[in-house]
């Protein structure tokens, strides 16, 4: 059983699109979190989001935005896609926020040509 | 702002030489997390250090934890090609509930 699941794994979409990218975990964690890898390998994050708050990183475009239906899933949309928003992303949640293990999915790599 | 500097960015050995990683900063944390992450995956983690001088092992890699708790090191002895990947330090901080990430080590591990 996989821990965290995020898809698609692949995603090659032009520029101006809007795409989601969706994530599941089944680990019951109540934080979930939202990272993007650059091809320098840096992992930033972007959101982390539980039941009580949202945290957004400020540097965040508002193109991109957190949607969380229920506990176990928070989905990311990207509107107007740009050309520097290609990246691998991560999806990961934790027991407790910013402490606890992070467990991440195996990433989504977004290609905007 | 807190930072998380690892070093060397990127490393490259033949198999069973010995090597450290380290991770630095000016700012004192609750504990430390490294993870490695082999490509097309996401980082797993390795160990939690959390006590000042800590020292953790786990088979032939070692992870240590400053007395500060403001930095940390990672050795692995006579090194393996499975010991490829690339390795990753974040610290976690009372003050704002969130991890904060170094920006990795790539290490290569040749046959």
């Amino acid at each position: 059983d996989t821990a965290v699941s995020q898809t698609p794994k692949y995603l090659v979409t032009q520029m101006g699109n809007d795409k989601s990218i969706k994530c599941e975990q089944n680990l019951g964690h109540d934080t979930m979190y939202w990272y993007k890898q650059d091809s320098k390998k840096f992992l930033k994050i972007m959101f982390s989001y539980n039941n009580k708050e949202l945290i957004i990183n400020e540097t965040v475009p508002n193109r991109f935005s957190p949607k969380s239906p229920d506990k176990a899933h928070l989905n990311l949309h990207i509107n107007s896609l740009e050309l520097g928003d290609s990246a691998v992303y991560f999806c990961a949640s934790s027991q407790i926020e910013g402490i606890s293990e992070a467990f991440f999915g195996q990433g989504t790599r977004l290609t905007v040509v | 702002t807190q930072l998380l500097e690892q070093s060397p960015q990127f490393l490259s050995i033949q198999e069973g030489e010995n090597l450290t990683v380290y991770c630095n900063s000016s700012s004192v944390f609750s504990s430390l997390q490294w993870y490695r992450q082999e490509p097309g995956e996401g980082p797993v983690l390795l160990v939690t250090v959390v006590t000042g001088g800590e020292v953790k092992k786990l088979k032939r890699l070692t992870f240590q934890f400053g007395d500060a708790r403001k930095d940390s090191s990672l050795h692995i002895t006579a090194a393996q090609p499975g010991d490829t990947g690339l390795y990753l330090c974040a610290g976690a901080s009372d003050s704002n509930y969130q991890l904060i990430w170094g920006a990795g080590t790539k290490l290569i591990i040749k046959p």
